[in-house]
């Protein structure tokens, strides 16, 4: 089955230090993953994605995001955190359904940025 | 440019009653979809629309209806809510039909709560 893991419910980090947000994959054929970011009582924003090409993908503000094509994972990181930085992030992918295609999201991971 | 816009932004339900959320985009993107969010579920596709015209199944479909009235406007329509139905639903549209490798963008979402 196609899906998506993020292994982790919440992460915790101080200001200032660097942070990885992890995500796992199952896909057949080659795989199109997102992540979104989503501020509380707010709608997910687009962070960024990775189609094909360079496996380490830049996004919105200063997050960055590394495919492993072995180990299957795309996890989201970014060198020095914020404190506004947290929010709730899923990792997502795009998998063939029916005559169409669709995004399959992540349960969600929890950042916390303490200062 | 407003974006994703929704309708209403908060409502209450009895069991039994009906209601229509509803949700338009000024971006002309051809798909839009509706999704709803559970704590540590994620998001969870209920229906899309690939094209003007044209509607679809998603994950978990039961329980709502949906019309794609223009391009613009794709309305979710709960017949006889349950309280299993509380939860916060989101719209997003993108670019290209088949939903292919673009991102989604999301309206701010309704939050939905069935006594």
């Amino acid at each position: 089955a196609q899906s998506v893991a993020q292994p982790e419910d919440q992460v915790n980090v101080a200001e200032g230090n660097p942070l990885t947000v992890k995500c796992t994959y199952s896909v057949s054929g080659n795989p199109y993953l997102f992540w979104y970011v989503q501020y509380p009582n707010r709608g997910l924003q687009f962070l960024l994605k990775y189609i094909t090409g360079d496996n380490l993908v830049k996004g919105s503000y200063g997050f960055e995001a590394e495919f492993n094509k072995s180990q299957t994972s795309f996890h989201l990181k970014k060198p020095s955190a914020l404190v506004s930085d947290s929010a709730l992030y899923f990792c997502a992918v795009r998998v063939a359904y029916s005559s169409a295609s669709k995004i399959i999201f992540g349960s969600g991971t929890r950042l916390s940025i303490r200062p | 440019n407003a974006g994703v816009t929704q309708t209403p932004k908060f409502q209450v339900l009895k069991t039994g009653q009906s209601m229509t959320l509803q949700c338009a985009q000024d971006m002309n993107h051809n798909s839009m979809y509706w999704y709803r969010q559970d704590p540590g579920m994620g998001l969870r596709l209920i229906y899309y629309s690939a094209s003007e015209g044209t509607t679809d199944k998603g994950e978990v479909p039961n329980g709502y209806n949906v019309s794609r009235l223009n391009k613009r406007e794709f309305s979710l329509r709960l017949e006889s809510a349950a309280p299993s139905q509380t939860s916060v639903y989101f719209c997003a549209s993108s670019e290209v039909a088949s939903g292919s490798y673009n991102e989604q963008f999301f309206g701010p979402g309704t939050r939905l709560t069935v006594l």
